[in-house]
């Protein structure tokens, strides 16, 4: 079936370093969403991308929709302690655009 | 606006009771999910809604029902919880397809 992978699982950055998670589909999707969790908390939306080969930055934030519109990544330049949480990718259901799609999740820990 | 809110924050239950949990927007959404969250497995889709009157199934369903009888709220029940039911419940709504889901705060469910 459809899946939706991150890499990695797991990041530890010390401040000020950067940081990247992949997000690869196993099907070429229409649009591509980015979630940021923080601990305890609940996911909240940060971007989609629609367009292939798509960037679109956000203050540190770099996302970027990969040509083939199977693949997407979210960059952050110089990490902050804030930066620090579950970031999520999720993109439509093949057979169901009503559903999404949904990464495990990449998980950053800053170090101050 | 308050968004997405969810009732309770936080439950204990002793295997085979009953419970729902209560979700509801004031952002005129068509669309609204359960999700559950457990560790290591992301966010799972239970059930979802397109509009009021209509439910669907997610990819977890069993076991819970739901019911979307105004278009600001969305119920999950739960007939007879087993401790495979304790979990975080994310709610979320969203104004149609391929836009972005809002989330409640969640509730964290525990089932002895």
């Amino acid at each position: 079936g459809q899946q939706v992978m991150q890499i990695p699982q797991y990041q530890h950055v010390q401040e000020g370093e950067d940081f990247t998670t992949y997000c690869n589909s196993s099907t070429t999707l229409s649009n591509i969403q980015w979630y940021k969790q923080r601990p305890g908390g609940h996911p909240v939306f940060l971007i989609q991308l629609v367009k292939s080969g798509e960037v679109k930055k956000q203050k540190r934030l770099t996302f970027q929709f990969g040509e083939a519109k199977k693949n997407s990544s979210l960059h952050i330049t110089a990490t902050q302690t804030t930066d620090v949480g579950t970031y999520f990718c999720a993109g439509p259901h093949a057979g169901n655009n009503r559903k999404l799609i949904w990464g495990l999740g990449t998980s950053l820990a800053v170090n101050p | 606006n308050a968004g997405v809110t969810q009732t309770p924050k936080f439950r204990v239950l002793k295997t085979g009771q009953s419970m729902t949990l209560l979700c509801a927007q004031d952002m005129n959404h068509e669309y609204m999910y359960w999700y559950r969250q457990d560790p290591g497995m992301g966010l799972r889709l239970i059930h979802y809604s397109v509009g009021e009157g209509t439910t669907a199934k997610g990819e977890v369903p069993d076991g819970y029902n739901v019911s979307r009888l105004k278009k600001q709220n969305f119920l999950l029940g739960l007939e007879s919880a087993a401790p495979s039911q304790t979990s975080v419940y994310f709610c979320a709504s969203s104004a149609r397809d391929f836009t972005e889901q809002f989330f409640g705060p969640g509730t964290r469910l525990t089932v002895l």
